[in-house]
């Protein structure tokens, strides 16, 4: 079966900087993705890579390791409503996404 | 301009009847997913269509979930005879085509089976 992994929870302090891990065995790969999800909300996309290496958006950032299964994404400069839930999700085949459950990222002042 | 928009929000139900969810696409976008997202799981792909069509069935899970999308708009997905292991939040999502990464997604349907 597909496998994606996350941390459960995370918790860090306003201000600071955090990473995200994601690590995949998929039986395919064409794509990876990071999404928030606000309780309550609806997940808005956050990043997409494709091919190794860095892709920087402002505050956020995602890396990505194909020979590894492994991705990252990196929040700068933590702001109270950077408190969500990071989905990590891989386009296996087509066009569908699989998602890991998520990690539950909890800003404190 | 206007999300992915979905109805019932919160949609709670006898055991053995049945539901249907709705979600309007944004305009424009020819693709179009289901997913469900349960209790402390990640979400789980349902069923997606590209137009009218649905390519990829293969996670519905069980013959008493269906979907169908008409004008290359709306679409209702339908659950026959629920059981209360159907309980989740169904959440929607389009895309301009199945080839472009981004996927919109609407607020979701929180259904509850008693």
């Amino acid at each position: 079966g597909q496998n994606i992994d996350q941390p459960t929870e995370m918790t860090a302090t306003e201000g600071a900087i955090v990473q995200i891990n994601c690590t995949y065995q998929t039986s395919g790969f064409n794509g990876l993705f990071w999404y928030q999800q606000h309780a309550g909300e609806a997940p808005t996309f956050l990043s997409y890579n494709v091919l190794d290496g860095l892709e920087e958006k402002g505050r956020f950032s995602s890396f990505l390791s194909r020979s590894k299964g492994y991705s990252y994404l990196l929040l700068k400069e933590l702001q109270m409503k950077d408190s969500a839930s990071y989905l990590c999700a891989v386009r296996i085949t087509g066009s569908t996404l699989t998602f890991g459950k998520g990690t539950m990222l909890l800003v404190s002042p | 301009g206007a999300g992915v928009s979905q109805s019932p929000s919160n949609k709670v139900t006898e055991k053995g009847k049945d539901v249907e969810l709705r979600c309007d696409p944004i305009s424009g976008h020819t693709a179009l997913y289901w997913y469900r997202q349960s209790l402390g799981q990640g979400l789980e792909f349902l069923i997606y269509f590209q137009g009218n069509s649905a390519p990829d069935k293969s996670g519905l899970p069980s013959d008493r979930f269906s979907a169908e999308r008409t004008g290359g708009s709306v679409s209702t997905l339908t659950i026959q005879r629920t059981q209360q292991e159907d309980s989740a939040v169904y959440l929607c999502a389009s895309s301009l085509g199945v080839s472009y990464n981004e996927q919109f997604f609407g607020p979701g349907t929180r259904l509850t089976v008693l």
